[in-house]
């Protein structure tokens, strides 16, 4: 199974300020990646998924993340974020087996 | 998600006692999950099934059992309530691992 490390358990940011958040994988012949968003008292939200093909991939509320194969990383940013973006954030890595490793998680505050 | 319910939201129950909790799903998805989620930790995988009557354990699957006689149903069985287990629980579907997963809203239980 594989390992995921997020670098940052807690992400104090002010509103439109940027910001990243850190996760790295085990390494492995081809994996999925996976951000998943945790609103306070709610279950887990895809955010955004990396397959295959450009290793930048967007979602729709402003959110991206980069696969480099080379570092094992899966990097999450935000140019300006928005006090609504306060929430955990979940790094999850699959290697075909249908299984997701997730990362301990990342809290990210916004504060105006 | 409106096509994975999970049930009960919240339960207390004592040292000892036998505890199910159910996840119900009408994605007619065929892979089905139990994770726990804990500080610290992010979620963890307990147990996952891959069809009818096909089932795994994960990386946290003792003192848990799981059954699923159909394709909707996935039930989570603490055979013997302990203090370790109080946690929240996450039910999740998928397709396949290409997909991600779609998440329940949880179930907070708390063992006294």
């Amino acid at each position: 199974a594989q390992s995921v490390t997020q670098l940052d358990s807690q992400v104090p940011v002010f509103e439109e300020a940027p910001v990243e958040l850190r996760c790295n994988y085990s390494s492995s012949v081809s994996v999925y990646l996976f951000w998943y968003v945790q609103y306070p008292n709610q279950g887990l939200q895809l955010l955004l998924k990396y397959l295959s093909g450009s290793t930048l991939v967007e979602s729709i509320n402003g959110f991206e993340a980069e696969f480099n194969k080379s570092q094992t990383s899966f990097h999450l940013r935000k140019p300006s974020v928005h006090i609504s973006d306060t929430a955990e954030y979940f790094c999850a890595v699959s290697s075909n087996d249908y299984k997701l490793s997730f990362g301990a998680g990342t809290t990210v505050t916004v504060r105006a | 998600d409106a096509g994975i319910t999970q049930s009960p939201r919240h339960k207390v129950t004592e040292t000892g006692t036998p505890v199910t909790l159910r996840c119900h799903q009408t994605e007619n998805h065929r892979y089905m999950y139990w994770y726990r989620q804990d500080p610290g930790h992010g979620l963890r995988l307990i147990h996952y099934s891959y069809g009818v009557k096909d089932t795994d354990k994960g990386e946290v699957s003792d003192g848990y059992s799981v059954s699923r006689s159909k394709t909707e149903d996935f039930l989570l069985t603490l055979e013997s309530a302990t203090s370790s287990q109080t946690s929240v629980y996450f039910c999740a579907i998928s397709r396949d691992s290409n997909y991600g997963y779609t998440f329940g809203s949880g179930t907070r239980l708390t063992v006294v």
